[in-house]
C-alpha cells in the first residue's frame, strides 16, 4: 500500500516552459514533504521542501504547492531548462513514523531543447 | 558539503554469494539508511540507523542484515544473495532535528547484480 504516489512515470516539457510534477499521499500525519532530483548515476539530491502549515514554498526556479485538503503536492519549474531533465521523487515524513521519510515511485522528465 | 562514499559503484555476484556494500560518512551525521531503488517502487527503506551499534528495520528489511561499528560507517550485508536482490542500492545520512524536514544527503548508490 503506497502511501504516497507519484502516478505520472514520464513527462516531456519544451525548453522554457513550465514542469509541473505530481504527488498523491494519504496519510494525514505527514507534517513535512520534500522533493529530490535524480541524475543517473547519481544519488538523490534534495531540492526543496514544504512544511505542512504551508502551501507553497518558493526557491528560485523551483515552487512546491501543498494541497493538505485534496492530500495533492506539486513541483513547478518555471522556466525549465535541458539540465532539469532527471527523474524526480517527492517524500513525505511525520514525527508519528520516527520522521522517517516515505517515497514516490518517482516522475521522469524530459526537457527537450 | 556532506559527502556520503559508497565504496562499491558496480557489483556483479552469483546466487548465494555473501556481499558486503560499504558506505561512508564524513559529516558526523547521526543517522544512517540503506533504500533499494526500483524502476516504479522508488526508494524503500531497507535498514535505518540512529546511533552505534543501534539499527532499526526499515519496510523490506528481509534478506538483508547491517552493521554500525562506528558513527561514521554503515555496512549493508546479504548474507546469501539472490536475484530479486538485484538493485540500486542507495546510502544516506542526516542529523537529528527535534522538528522540521529530515533531509538526508545520499551516496552515488551501488548497483548490485546478482546472476
Amino acid at each position: 500500500d503506497q502511501q504516497v504516489k507519484q502516478n505520472s512515470p514520464s513527462l516531456s516539457v519544451q525548453e522554457g516552459r513550465i514542469s509541473i510534477l505530481n504527488c498523491d499521499y494519504t496519510n494525514s500525519m505527514f507534517d513535512y514533504f520534500l522533493w529530490y532530483k535524480k541524475y543517473p548515476a547519481e544519488g538523490p539530491t534534495f531540492l526543496i521542501s514544504i512544511s505542512s502549515i504551508k502551501d507553497k514554498n518558493e526557491d528560485g526556479r523551483f515552487t512546491v504547492f501543498l494541497n493538505k485538503s485534496a492530500k495533492h503536492l506539486s513541483l513547478h519549474i518555471v522556466p525549465s531548462q535541458p539540465g532539469d531533465s532527471a527523474v524526480y521523487f517527492c517524500a513525505a515524513s511525520g514525527l508519528n513514523a520516527g520522521n522517517m521519510l516515505t517515497f514516490g515511485g518517482g516522475t521522469r522528465l524530459m526537457v527537450k531543447p | 558539503d556532506v559527502k556520503v562514499t559508497q565504496s562499491s559503484r558496480y557489483l556483479v555476484k552469483r546466487t548465494g554469494e555473501k556481499v558486503f556494500l560499504e558506505c561512508v560518512q564524513d559529516m558526523d551525521h547521526e543517522n544512517m539508511f540503506w533504500y533499494r531503488q526500483d524502476p516504479g517502487l522508488g526508494l524503500r527503506l531497507i535498514y535505518f540507523s540512529y546511533d552505534v551499534k543501534m539499527k532499526e528495520k526499515g519496510d523490506i528489511p528481509e534478506g538483508y542484515s547491517v552493521s554500525r561499528e562506528k558513527k561514521e560507517r554503515f555496512s549493508l550485508i546479504l548474507e546469501s544473495a539472490s536475484t530479486n536482490q538485484t538493485s540500486m542500492y542507495l546510502c544516506a545520512s542526516s542529523f537529528i532535528r527535534g522538528t522540521g524536514a529530515n533531509v538526508l544527503t545520499f551516496g552515488a548508490g551501488s548497483r548490485l547484480t546478482v546472476l
